[in-house]
């Protein structure tokens, strides 16, 4: 079984302070999907990542994929109250077709 | 472009009832996803559909079913519900994966939450 281990669990920062959420596996991924979700909604992609080393920007977000695929990283600079929500990381096996492995999320909330 | 859309937004049913929940795939797309996701945690894969055919099925028991039609939407079936089973259920759409490719993105849609009294 693929688990995929996320931290911190919970993180309330000011607005301006920069932050990191890890992903973490044991296990080697295909490909690793960036969500973001807001409460009552369904999770929206931000961002995938393939390669081993990736390194992805989006605005103030920063993605990286480790070398050995089997960890991620999520960098916010600066961020802002419209930055707070449930972040979630999700992994393609390699053996698991297409199915996503899921972290347990990482809830922000940023205080202005 | 239409995203994933999802029926019923919420529902409320009682133990040993019968729940069928509905979803239409991302335009382009052919298969489709059901996650399970309870309070405070992430998303649970429950099963894929493609080609009208369930292709792979996570640890869920027989209780959840499902199916999907000829224009790729798809249906959730739950018998028999019990308090647990209360949860937001979510249903991504992809494209099925192109030979030799380990791309696979899947976008969701706002789910479907299930209150079991």
């Amino acid at each position: 079984t693929q688990l995929l281990e996320q931290s911190p669990q919970f993180l309330s920062i000011q607005e301006g302070e920069n932050l990191t959420v890890y992903c973490n596996s044991s296990s080697v991924f295909s490909s690793l999907q960036w969500y973001r979700q807001e409460p009552g909604e369904g999770p929206v992609l931000l961002v995938t990542v393939v390669t081993g080393g990736e390194v992805k920007k989006l605005k103030r977000l920063t993605f990286q994929f480790g070398d050995a695929r089997k960890d991620s990283s999520l960098h916010i600079t600066a961020a802002q109250p419209g930055d707070t929500g449930l972040y979630l990381c999700a992994g393609v096996g390699e053996t698991s077709g297409s199915r996503l492995t899921f972290g347990e999320g990482t809830q922000l909330t940023v205080n202005p | 472009d239409a995203g994933v859309t999802q029926s019923p937004t919420h529902l409320i049913k009682t133990r040993g009832q019968q729940v069928t929940l509905r979803c239409s795939p991302k335009s382009g797309h052919d298969t489709v996803s059901w996650y399970q996701q309870a309070l405070g945690q992430g998303p649970q894969f429950i099963f894929q559909y493609y080609e009208e055919e369930e292709r792979q099925r996570g640890n869920f028991p027989d209780r959840f079913s499902g199916h999907q039609f000829p224009n790729y939407s798809s249906e959730l079936n739950v018998n028999a519900l019990l308090l647990g089973d209360s949860a937001l259920y979510l249903c991504a759409s992809s494209l099925c994966e192109v030979a030799g490719s380990s791309y696979n993105e899947q976008f969701f849609g706002p789910g479907t939450r299930l209150t079991v009294l």
